[in-house]
Formats: structure tokens, C-alpha cells, sequence
């Protein structure tokens, strides 16, 4: 199976702060990457997504960033907050109501005071 | 919008029992859903696509003789755990989809003893 590696694994920043994670895939044939964040005992939920045609998209404090060439796509939480703390997960795919979704490994997000 | 729900949100069973887990899109109908597990901790697994009307589309290593998908309707799929083992406890969770966007249901926790 394609592999999507997220990184860093866990990140701690403070109140107010950058956080950035990272996605690496290696299947050329995506054009969806979306961006999901999870509470314990929930199910994800989409956070903000972005198509190939575009390099970077922003939705409020949340901003994707995609490079094709690197096939590499980020995520930047602006102003963070705590209520933000939660496992954030990419999960590129292929556009099309059938299609699957590969998810990364996972970031473990805390957001301190 | 694009409200999924699942039920029961926990089930406890005895080993050697099946149980039932309902997905259900509420405001919007989806032809396509998917089932997914996650292992604390860790990220989240395929294990089929569900499709309305014909046969569910299995991922390699998943028992299809194990885990029944019904997906017969346009805004409900169920996945039955059949003769459960203490190694099929799980967070379930199911997703719909809505043209290119897959929307989650909340998980089921399931404990087989």
C-alpha cells in the first residue's frame, strides 16, 4: 500500500503560536488532499482540503500548503489555541465520491497556556 | 450538513457473539460509504468500501466472512462483527461520502470479553 508519512509525530506549542505538520505521499495519482483533526473517542473531522491547482489554500486560521513537485503538503495552525489540541491526520486520495482516502500516520497536537 | 451518525456510539459482547454497528447519513445520501478501525493510538485502517446495492469491496488481510457489510440503502450501512474475539475490540468508524468529501460518523467502541 502507498505510504503517507506525517511529521513530527507530536508537537507542543504554546498558546499563540505556529504549528506546522508536514505529509509526504509517494502516489502521483492524488489530486485530493484533505486534512482531518480528531478529539479521543471521535470520529475525524475535515478540516480544510486543497486540489493540485493550487499551492496554497486558507480557510480562517488554518492554511494548507502544497508543493507537487516534492509531493509534500503542510498544514499551518495560526494563532494556536488550546481547544486546537487533537491528532491531526492527512489523507490524500483521488477525487471522486468512490474513491478512497490513504491516511498518514497521525500528529499529536498539544497546545499549552 | 453532511451529518453522519453511527449506533450503538459502544457495545460491550462475549466472545463468540456477533454484533451489529449501523452507519447512517442523515441529511444527504451517499452511494459510496467506508469502514474503517483504529487501534489506540494509532491511525486509521481501511477495511472496506460499501457500496448501495451490490457487494462490499474488501482490503487485503480483512476476512470479508468476518466482517458482513450490508450497505442497502442510499443513507445506511451496517457492518456485523461475526463470532467476535477479544482481538476484533476496536474503535469502529464509518464515513459516507458526498462528492469528493468524506464525511465521519462519530466511532463505536466495541469490547469483546
Amino acid at each position: 500500500q502507498q505510504q503517507v508519512k506525517q511529521s513530527p509525530q507530536s508537537l507542543i506549542v504554546q498558546k499563540g503560536g505556529i504549528s506546522i505538520i508536514n505529509c509526504a505521499y509517494e502516489n502521483t495519482a492524488f489530486d485530493y488532499f484533505p486534512w482531518y483533526q480528531q478529539f479521543p473517542g471521535k470520529g475525524p473531522a475535515l478540516l480544510i482540503a486543497i486540489r493540485p491547482d493550487v499551492s496554497e489554500k486558507k480557510e480562517g486560521r488554518f492554511t494548507i500548503s502544497f508543493n507537487k513537485s516534492a509531493k509534500q503538503f503542510s498544514l499551518h495552525i495560526m494563532d494556536s489555541q488550546p481547544g486546537d489540541s487533537a491528532t491531526y491526520f492527512c489523507a490524500p486520495g483521488v477525487a471522486g465520491t468512490a474513491s478512497k482516502l490513504t491516511f498518514g500516520t497521525g500528529t499529536r497536537l498539544q497546545v499549552t497556556l | 450538513g453532511a451529518v453522519v451518525s453511527q449506533h450503538p456510539s459502544w457495545v460491550i459482547c462475549k466472545s463468540g457473539t456477533s454484533v451489529k454497528i449501523e452507519c447512517r447519513s442523515l441529511d444527504f445520501q451517499a452511494t459510496t460509504m467506508f469502514w474503517y478501525r483504529q487501534f489506540p493510538k494509532q491511525s486509521l485502517m481501511l477495511m472496506a468500501t460499501s457500496n448501495e446495492g451490490s457487494k462490499a469491496t474488501y482490503e487485503q488481510g480483512v476476512e470479508k466472512d468476518k466482517f458482513l457489510i450490508n450497505h442497502a440503502s442510499l443513507t445506511l450501512s451496517t457492518l456485523t462483527v461475526t463470532s467476535a474475539h477479544p482481538e476484533d475490540s476496536s474503535f469502529y468508524i464509518c464515513s459516507a461520502s458526498l462528492r469528493d468529501t468524506q464525511y465521519f460518523g462519530p466511532g463505536t467502541r466495541l469490547t469483546v470479553l
